[in-house]
């Protein structure tokens, strides 16, 4: 498996609350991501990262916001939890050319009570 | 706009029988494009992509341009193919950002 870890692995929050989701990787990858994984809709980009301080948004990126400040470390923050950002989120890294593959974190479920 | 459709939310078949995953696209430039797999309980995992024009665990997917489809396809179904199904599509200077499908669960019953 690619060096790719996110954490935590679950986690039950209120709504309204701040919430941080983790993804560290260990492979020195340019780029990463954020996507957040629903029934019916796949997989759809929430923020993604080409470089360190250089982030960008996403299909589906409101509520959502981003941090990179170190090349293996990317932060999710749910500004303020809602029920609608139930779901299972994922992180992905990839070198920078084309056709190359992304590696995918196991996935963070998050539910909003 | 970009978009990636799978029209089948579930395949099920039975072993040994012959698979195909549709998958279509919208894209007005080269697209480069994808097949994920998610196993139950493992994390998502490249399964083939179209430039490389290779068969992974018997499974194979042509581009048609013409037909804006990439189709996944294998001859001969085994239980272990059960799995998530995502087709994929990125472009040129996208930094690699992924467009998903759906999905498909194709489901192989002994």
């Amino acid at each position: 498996d690619a060096g790719i870890t996110q954490s935590p692995r679950h986690k039950v929050t209120e709504t309204g609350t701040p919430v941080t989701l983790r993804c560290h990787q260990t492979e020195n990858h340019r780029y990463m991501y954020w996507y957040r994984q629903d029934p019916g809709h796949g997989l759809r980009l929430i923020h993604y990262s080409y470089g360190v301080k250089d982030t960008d948004k996403g299909e589906v990126s409101d509520g959502y916001s981003v941090s990179r400040s170190k090349t293996e470390d990317f932060l999710l923050t749910l500004e303020s939890a809602t029920s609608s950002q139930t779901s299972v989120y994922f992180c992905a890294i990839s070198e920078a050319g084309r056709n190359t593959e992304a590696f995918f974190g196991q996935g963070t479920r998050l539910t909003v009570v | 706009a970009q978009r990636v459709t799978q029209p089948e939310k579930l395949l099920s078949v039975f072993k040994g029988a012959p698979v195909e995953l549709k998958c279509n696209y919208s894209y007005s430039g080269s697209p480069e494009l994808f097949w994920y797999v998610q196993y139950s309980r493992q994390r998502l995992q490249l399964l083939l992509r179209h430039i490389s024009r290779e068969s992974i665990k018997g499974f194979t997917a042509d581009l048609n341009k013409g037909e804006t489809s990439f189709h996944l396809k294998k001859p001969f179904a085994q239980e272990e193919d059960s799995a998530m199904y995502y087709c994929a599509l990125s472009f040129s200077g996208g930094y690699n950002k992924l467009i998903f499908g759906a999905g498909t669960r194709l489901a192989v019953h002994p």
